[in-house]
């Protein structure tokens, strides 16, 4: 049974430019968070999605968005990138929004590389 | 804004020591408390998810405690193996945003042989 697949593992963009990030949780999941981890921090939560719609969010600017499809995958997409916005970028996936009482199964991340 | 800190920043023990980490969250609107592994080049791994004041959860060698009263964690591992050395997080889930975890800044934890 596949957890959580992120795409791609790595990218490098430039100042100014727009990156998507994908991706599929767990099968049987239907909810999917979106978490930022700078160097020497934790995970911080960018915003949760579902049944299509942002239920939650963190406090990113507006460029950052995203899009929950039918099948549950999921898109984090960031505008205009700024250097700061160098990250790993975590996907993690649950049954049910505000379902904190389980425990959420996350992937292996994307490192995001701004130059 | 929540504050979820964890202590110690770092740990190096020896394989066979016992060690116990903190973690420290705000006392009040609670909701949950994650516990996550994250081992080098893989994905963080649930642990323990607390919900109750006085919970007490066990896996193999590692266990944690929950006060939720005085908002703090202790995760506990027996024995340290070289295996264990990892990255273990606490997240906190209460206040107004039960669907958002709250993470701190995580311990990282190297057992030598």
């Amino acid at each position: 049974d596949a957890g959580v697949t992120q795409s791609p593992t790595h990218l490098i963009k430039t100042r100014g430019q727009q990156v998507t990030l994908r991706c599929s949780p767990k099968s049987g999941h239907d909810t999917v968070s979106w978490y930022q981890q700078a160097l020497g921090q934790g995970p911080q939560f960018i915003f949760q999605y579902y049944e299509e719609e942002e239920r939650q969010r963190g406090n990113f600017p507006d460029r950052f968005s995203g899009h929950q499809f039918p099948n549950y995958s999921s898109e984090l997409n960031v505008n205009a990138l700024l250097l700061g916005d160098s990250a790993l970028y975590l996907c993690a996936s649950n049954l049910g929004a505000g379902a904190t009482k389980y425990g959420y199964t996350f992937g292996s991340g994307t490192r995001l590389t701004v130059v | 804004i929540l504050n979820v800190e964890q202590s110690p920043q770092s740990l190096h023990v020896q394989e066979g020591d016992s060690t116990n980490f903190t973690c420290s969250f705000p006392s009040s609107n609670f909701y949950a408390l994650h516990w996550y592994r994250w081992e080098t080049a893989k994905s963080p791994e649930a642990l323990f998810v607390m919900t109750l004041n006085g919970d007490e959860k066990k896996k193999g060698r590692i266990s944690a405690t929950l006060n939720t009263k005085e908002g703090y964690s202790y995760l506990y591992i027996k024995g340290s193996q070289p295996e264990d050395s990892a990255t273990y997080l606490c997240a906190f889930a209460g206040g107004t945003s039960y669907g958002k975890l709250t993470f701190g800044q995580g311990t990282i934890l190297t057992v030598h042989p």
